[in-house]
């Protein structure tokens, strides 16, 4: 089992509708949790952190986690073809020594 | 402008020749990194410095070497490259903690022949 598991998609979504992207984690233990986004060619950048059960909205993204299920999700409302991209969870391991990212869910928003 | 650069952005070599990507940061952060991303795999981390002369191995340490003899710096070597080191690697930096809220350098792409 990874210890950080993403569908790799491609996920296909009309523009305007809601995305939903999900991750989940063996590592019970683990406090921190991040969503990158990666445009083709380019490094990734953050776009959400979240480290308590529950949600944590950013203008239209929404993080969602639950330690209980270990699963966190990215919600991206009212999608815009610039929203292509895939997006990488990462999970800061229970010990805090390492970092492991998913493999990263392709997204691609039709018009 | 705030930013962590990496040079070269494209490097080809062959099989066992020493070689060097440079990391450096502005932004006066303490937490630098290295990972190397390859397909269906994600990003693996190869190495972490938490300051100064402190380095850590990441998941993925063997064949690499770092060194942090500057705060800005974070230099990746490889003494002896092997094809299966044929990747895109990429650095980061953070303000800390450790691991969190990476700032990417714009990567690599190291071919190994």
């Amino acid at each position: 089992q990874k210890e950080v598991e993403q569908n790799s998609g491609p996920l296909s979504v009309p523009e305007g509708a809601i995305a939903s992207l999900n991750c989940t984690y063996s590592d019970r233990g683990s406090q921190s949790f991040f969503w990158y986004r990666q445009y083709s060619g380019k490094s990734p950048e953050l776009i959400m952190s979240i480290y308590s059960n529950g949600d944590k909205e950013d203008g239209r993204f929404t993080a969602q986690l639950n330690k209980a299920s270990q699963y966190v999700s990215l919600l991206i409302r009212d999608s815009q073809p610039s929203d292509s991209a895939t997006y990488l969870c990462a999970v800061i391991m229970g010990s805090a020594s390492k970092i492991i990212f998913g493999s990263g869910t392709r997204l691609s928003i039709r018009p | 402008e705030a930013q962590v650069t990496q040079n070269p952005r494209y490097l080809i070599t062959v099989t066992g020749k020493k070689l060097t990507v440079t990391c450096s940061q502005n932004m006066n952060h303490e937490y630098m990194s290295w990972y190397r991303q390859d397909p269906g795999l994600g990003l693996r981390q190869i190495y972490y410095s938490m300051n100064v002369e402190v380095t850590d191995k990441g998941d993925v340490p063997e064949g690499y070497k770092v060194s942090r003899k500057e705060k800005r710096n974070f230099p990746l070597i490889l003494e002896s490259p092997s094809p299966n080191q044929t990747s895109l690697y990429f650095c980061a930096s953070s303000p800390g903690p450790a691991h969190e809220k990476l700032f990417f350098g714009s990567g690599t792409q190291l071919s190994v022949l």
